[in-house]
């Protein structure tokens, strides 16, 4: 049992590269989150997803994109990477129960 | 709105001694409550929970936390701090499908 892995674990980019970030989970869950954490910010929601095929826009959407065709797997995606998205990326997930929620290790973004 | 805030941002205490971080939050039912802590360069891990029923709560690496419905607080605890406590804290609450979580309590351990 994994819990919630992420994919890759660094990366840099240049200005206007794109790219794709990996969630998986082997709980089961039904919701999954993407969160971004910056020095003083806490951590801000982008997108989150509440089952398969589902997607929804968080405090902080703009620039990323998300698909949930999986129930296992979330990606976020860049489409065109800008220096203010160089940030730590949390994955989270969590059961339809209770609002507890599992993370996983993230992603450390650089935009050059 | 419902919300957690954390009123501390950064906190520095000797190895030995106790800590208290706080939380408050503003619900107006019984919240479920958490507290998360972040060592540097990793992930959030889950230190513990309150769902209802007894409102001192247990968690790991000795930690524990009182619910006050009172004070609208979740105020974590520690009695006697270890080096590898240095961290950083959160506190988080449900807000919709999501968790609403406390911008973050720095701690700092001195020898």
């Amino acid at each position: 049992n994994a819990g919630v892995t992420q994919t890759p674990k660094f990366r840099v980019l240049k200005t206007g590269q794109s790219m794709t970030l990996l969630c998986a989970q082997d709980m089961n869950h039904e919701y999954m989150y993407w969160y971004r954490q910056d020095p003083g910010m806490g951590l801000r929601l982008i997108h989150y997803s509440v089952g398969e095929g589902t997607t929804a826009k968080g405090e902080v959407p703009d620039g990323y994109n998300v698909s949930r065709l999986k129930k296992q797997n979330f990606l976020l995606g860049l489409e065109s990477a800008a220096p203010s998205q160089t940030s730590v990326y949390f994955c989270a997930s969590r059961t339809g129960v209770n609002y507890e929620q599992y993370f996983g290790p993230g992603t450390r973004l650089t935009v050059t | 709105a419902q919300s957690v805030t954390q009123p501390d941002i950064h906190i520095t205490v000797s190895e030995g001694a106790s800590l208290e971080l706080r939380c408050n939050y503003s619900y107006g039912a019984t919240p479920y409550l958490f507290w998360y802590v972040q060592s540097p360069g990793q992930g959030l891990q889950l230190l513990l929970k309150y769902f209802s029923g007894d409102t001192l709560v247990q968690g790991i690496k000795g930690f524990e936390a009182e619910f006050k419905r009172s004070q609208s607080s979740f105020n974590l605890r520690k009695p006697s701090v270890h080096w590898s406590d240095a961290a950083e804290y959160f506190c988080a609450g449900p807000n919709d499908y999501k968790l609403s979580f406390g911008a973050g309590t720095t701690v700092t351990v001195r020898a």
